[in-house]
């Protein structure tokens, strides 16, 4: 089992907060991968890290932000969240080690912007 | 066109039964190839890697054909915990990796 946690689970909030969704895995994986996910839909990039002080941005346009400053955390912040942010965020993590890894997943987090 | 495409089904079946489902992807020189199940709001997980040589788990069966590109997904015996979405997912050149729509199994009693 990896892991890969996320934090928080769900998170109700209205619009124009700041959020940080927070994303930590403890396998010493050096890409780590954030993808939004509607419900019954498929999941789109919207940010990815091949390593430390490494970001680039996904094929899903996203008002999010994301910083990689220690291998272990990938945080993602919406500096002013909407109700359009409303999704499902899930993060990811893998190795690149011998052959090609597949992504492990956290849980989850359920954003539901008011 | 999609990078992946997948026939969303819904797939019904009883217990028992055998299943497959099929997925295509567009770039030739993709590397490697998985298949997820997930289950209704939780989070992918990693069901099988695919093999060039095809490769089984369980009551599991993938298989890989570059020639035409798609790859399979054969459950046999199927279980009703075996109830989910099962999401073809391609690492493309670039270490891009593309998911599928899923597909939509219900194993029924």
């Amino acid at each position: 089992e990896a892991d890969i946690y996320q934090t928080p689970r769900y998170l109700v909030i209205g619009t124009g907060k700041k959020i940080t969704l927070e994303c930590s895995q403890t396998m010493g994986h050096d890409k780590m991968y954030w993808y939004q996910q509607d419900p019954g839909m498929e999941l789109h990039l919207i940010h990815y890290s091949y390593g430390v002080n490494s970001t680039e941005k996904g094929d899903l346009s996203s008002e999010s932000t994301v910083s990689r400053i220690r291998t272990e955390h990938f945080p993602l912040t919406l500096e002013s969240a909407r109700p359009s942010h409303t999704s499902q965020y899930l993060c990811a993590s893998r190795s690149t080690g011998t052959g090609y890894q597949p992504q492990h997943f956290g849980d989850g987090t359920r954003l539901s912007i008011l | 066109r999609k990078e992946v495409e997948q026939d969303p089904g819904p797939f019904n079946v009883p217990e028992g039964a055998t299943v497959a489902f099929n997925c295509t992807y567009s770039n030739s020189a993709s590397q490697s190839f998985f298949w997820y199940r997930q289950d209704c709001r939780k989070e992918p997980k990693l069901l099988m890697s695919v093999y060039s040589s095809g490769n089984e788990d369980g009551r599991f069966t993938a298989q890989l054909n570059r020639a035409s590109q798609y790859i399979s997904l054969l459950i046999r015996d199927s279980k009703l915990s075996d109830s989910a979405t099962y999401l073809c997912v391609v690492l493309a050149p670039g270490n891009q990796f593309y998911f599928g729509t899923g597909t939509s199994l219900t194993v029924i009693p």
